[in-house]
C-alpha cells in the first residue's frame, strides 16, 4: 500500500543552521506530494507541494523536490529561525484516491537561538 | 475569510458513551476529510465526503464510528460506545473539489477527545 516514511526527530539545530529533513514514499502511480508544517498550539498548515516528477515545491524559505527516481521528498532550508520550531509531516496523495492524504509520523524540529 | 472551524475543541467522556464531532468546513468547499492523529502520530485518514456522500470510508476503524454530512457543508462524526483506545485529536479539512491533482486540504484546529 502506499506510504510515507520520515526522518525521526526531534531534530535540535542552531538558528541560521541548514535543515534537511528526509521524506521517501511508496506509491502506485504518480502522487501528489506535500509538506505540512504543525506550529506549537495551531493547526496543521500547508507548506509547500509539488504534483509531479522533478518539481520543486518552496516557501518561506523551504524547498523541496519531487525525485520520482528516488522516491523522495526531501524538506531544506538554508539558514533556520527559532520561529521555524514546529512540527514537520510530509504526505502525499495518490491517483485516483479523491485527494485523502497519507502522512509520515511526523518531524520535530526545535531551532535554538 | 473563515477558515475550517471544529466544535468542541475540547471533549471528556467516559468508556462507553456516545460523541459526536462537529466540522464546519471553508464555503464552497465540495469535499471534506476526517483524520485522527494519536501523540506523537502523523494524521490516519478516516473518511472523505464529496458534497453529501462518503466517497471513501475506508479508514474508518470499526462500525462504532459513523459521519455524515446531510447537506453537503457541515460533518458530524459520531462515535458510539467509546472506548480509551479512541482518544486521539480528530482533525477535519476541506478542499475545494477534492479530486484535482494536488488539491490543498485546510484544516481545522481539531477536537481533542479524552475516553476515561
Amino acid at each position: 500500500g502506499n506510504s510515507v516514511t520520515q526522518m525521526e526527530g526531534p531534530v535540535t539545530l542552531s538558528e541560521e543552521a541548514f535543515l534537511t529533513i528526509n521524506c521517501t514514499y511508496t506509491a502506485t502511480g504518480y502522487p501528489s506530494l506535500f509538506w505540512y508544517v504543525q506550529y506549537p498550539g495551531e493547526g496543521l498548515q500547508l507548506l509547500l507541494k509539488a504534483t509531479k516528477a522533478d518539481d520543486k515545491g518552496s516557501n518561506k524559505g523551504f524547498e523541496a523536490t519531487y525525485r520520482k527516481e528516488t522516491t523522495s521528498f526531501h524538506l531544506e532550508k538554508g539558514s533556520v529561525q527559532v520561529s521555524d520550531s514546529a512540527v514537520y509531516f510530509c504526505a502525499l496523495s495518490a491517483d485516483n484516491q479523491g485527494g485523502k492524504l497519507i502522512f509520515g509520523q511526523g518531524t520535530e524540529l526545535s531551532v535554538k537561538p | 475569510g473563515a477558515g475550517v472551524s471544529q466544535t468542541p475543541s475540547n471533549k471528556v467522556t467516559e468508556k462507553g458513551k456516545y460523541v459526536e464531532l462537529r466540522c464546519d468546513p471553508i464555503s464552497g468547499h465540495t469535499a471534506l476529510y476526517w483524520y485522527r492523529q494519536s501523540l506523537g502520530q502523523g494524521p490516519e485518514f478516516l473518511i472523505y465526503f464529496q458534497g453529501t456522500g462518503a466517497a471513501d470510508d475506508s479508514g474508518l476503524p470499526n462500525d462504532r464510528f459513523f459521519a455524515v454530512r446531510p447537506e453537503g457543508s457541515v460533518s458530524t462524526l459520531k462515535i458510539q460506545r467509546t472506548e480509551r483506545g479512541d482518544s486521539a485529536v480528530y482533525l477535519c479539512a476541506s478542499s475545494l473539489v477534492g479530486q484535482g491533482v494536488g488539491d490543498t486540504q485546510y484544516f481545522g484546529p481539531g477536537t481533542r477527545l479524552t475516553v476515561l
